[in-house]
């Protein structure tokens, strides 16, 4: 079945520091790979998305690459700030039939990575 | 453009009141997912609607849960009896038809508190 395993937090960091969450997923096909951000008393926001195998996703000095031979999706960025501290979920989307005969995403949310960095 | 509307964002109510929860979804956007975030479970999907048609609930906890989507513009969560650890964070998100990738976009949440 689909599934996805992200490395549970809390993590904490001094600013400047290297930032990996690693996750790792199954699921049927190759589907879109997304990580979102929750930042403190907020709703979730997109952060980068890869649709393909190989692609890779950026956003505010984030990155992510899709390996479908790992089938992983680790989350970097190379000097982290205070202002990245959050909550960080990997979502793989899994693919349910929709009242149409159509086939729908839903994603997955987990309980995300809490990361705190330090000034 | 505005983006997921929730109301109320913060509702303390004592146990056994009825709450309702409500979302305005991203305009052309056809499909709805509510979630409830704890410290315990994370973040858990309650139901999803697909052009205002649930089409899957099996996350929604108990008979006490109910959703609705009577237009494509508005979706209510309620709370029938509430019960104290229904207390949690519920959000309301919405995306594109199948194109976009399936990305969903969050409202702000509504914090709820059950006495």
């Amino acid at each position: 079945g689909n599934s996805v395993t992200q490395m549970e937090g809390p993590v904490t960091l001094s600013e400047e520091a290297f930032l990996t969450i690693n996750c790792t997923y199954t699921a049927t096909g190759y589907p879109s790979l997304f990580w979102y951000v929750q930042y403190p008393g907020e709703g979730l926001q997109l952060l980068l998305k890869a649709t393909k195998a190989d692609d890779k996703g950026s956003n505010k000095g984030f990155e992510a690459t899709y390996r479908k031979e790992t089938t992983s999706f680790h989350l970097e960025k190379g000097s982290v700030q205070v202002s990245d501290s959050a909550v960080y979920f990997c979502a793989p989307p899994f693919w349910i039939k929709g009242n149409r005969g159509s086939t729908l995403g839903r994603l997955y949310f987990g309980r995300g990575t809490q990361l705190t960095v330090w000034p | 453009d505005a983006g997921v509307i929730q109301s109320p964002r913060h509702e303390v109510t004592e146990m056994g009141q009825e709450v309702t929860l409500r979302c305005k979804p991203i305009s052309g956007h056809n499909s709805l997912f509510w979630y409830r975030q704890t410290m315990m479970r994370g973040l858990e999907l309650l139901i999803y609607f697909n052009n205002n048609v649930p089409i899957d609930d099996s996350g929604m906890p108990e008979d006490r849960f109910s959703a609705k989507m009577p237009n494509a513009s508005f979706s209510t969560l309620k709370i029938q009896p509430s019960e104290p650890r229904d207390s949690a964070v519920y959000f309301c998100a919405s995306s594109a038809p199948e194109g976009d990738q399936v990305a969903q976009h969050f409202g702000d949440g509504t914090r709820l508190s059950i006495l």
